[in-house]
């Protein structure tokens, strides 16, 4: 079976900080770990994926996660907010056996001007 | 290339009723899943379809069923509805069944009275 667990249910930054939105896994296979953003009114937008290459994965609009097994973490980050990273965010994760994607509880992130 | 479509946008029904949600994945994808996404929660997964069999099914009861046609889009039906079905029935679909992407469409927003 595998888990999410996204530690913040809401994060507040100023626009211009650095944004740490944070998840841990559990799988019992080795697994793919993927971030989504979901803007109001709209669907879900891929921003990253790990899938066992390079521990530190760079996505789309400045956003990068790096997967630490050791311990089970997949941490998203992001130098210097912008308005528009106001969203939801979405940790994922999936076994290497099936494609049931498990999404984390999620973290909202306000940005404030 | 037009993305993942679902229809409607909106949907009000009420108790004890049935629904039928309809989607249409990006051209040349061949597996279609569906997630159940409640207000204030991440997603849900409800089933996958791959070259019109289904490969997975979440914990929903069988009120929940779908299928895939030979195009690939795929219906999502849910009978007896209930209040606690009220939520964003999204739809994503994918070129292979493990280890690629999902591309989710907007959803359909599903109220119950």
């Amino acid at each position: 079976a595998q888990s999410v667990t996204q530690l913040d249910s809401h994060v507040s930054v100023s626009e211009g900080t650095p944004v740490l939105l944070r998840c841990n896994y559990s799988s019992s296979y080795s697994p793919s770990l993927f971030w989504y953003v979901q803007h109001p009114n709209k669907g879900l937008q891929l921003l990253l994926k790990y899938t066992s290459a390079a521990t530190l994965v760079k996505g789309i609009n400045g956003f990068e996660a790096e997967f630490k097994k050791s311990e089970t973490s997949f941490h998203l980050t992001k130098p210097s907010a912008h308005m528009s990273d106001a969203a939801e965010y979405f940790c994922v994760v999936t076994p290497g056996v099936d494609y049931k994607l498990s999404f984390g509880a999620g973290t909202t992130v306000t940005v404030r001007a | 290339d037009a993305g993942v479509t679902q229809s409607p946008t909106h949907l009000i029904k009420t108790r004890g009723q049935h629904v039928t949600l309809r989607c249409s994945p990006i051209s040349g994808h061949k597996s279609v899943s569906w997630y159940q996404q409640v207000l204030g929660q991440g997603p849900q997964f409800i089933f996958q379809y791959y070259e019109k069999e289904e490969r997975g099914r979440g914990n929903f009861p069988d009120r929940f069923s779908a299928r895939q046609f030979p195009n690939y889009s795929s219906e999502l039906n849910v009978n007896a509805l209930l209040l606690g079905d009220s939520a964003l029935y999204l739809c994503a679909s994918s070129q292979v069944r493990v280890g690629n992407e999902q591309f989710f469409g907007p959803g359909t927003r599903l109220t119950v009275l």
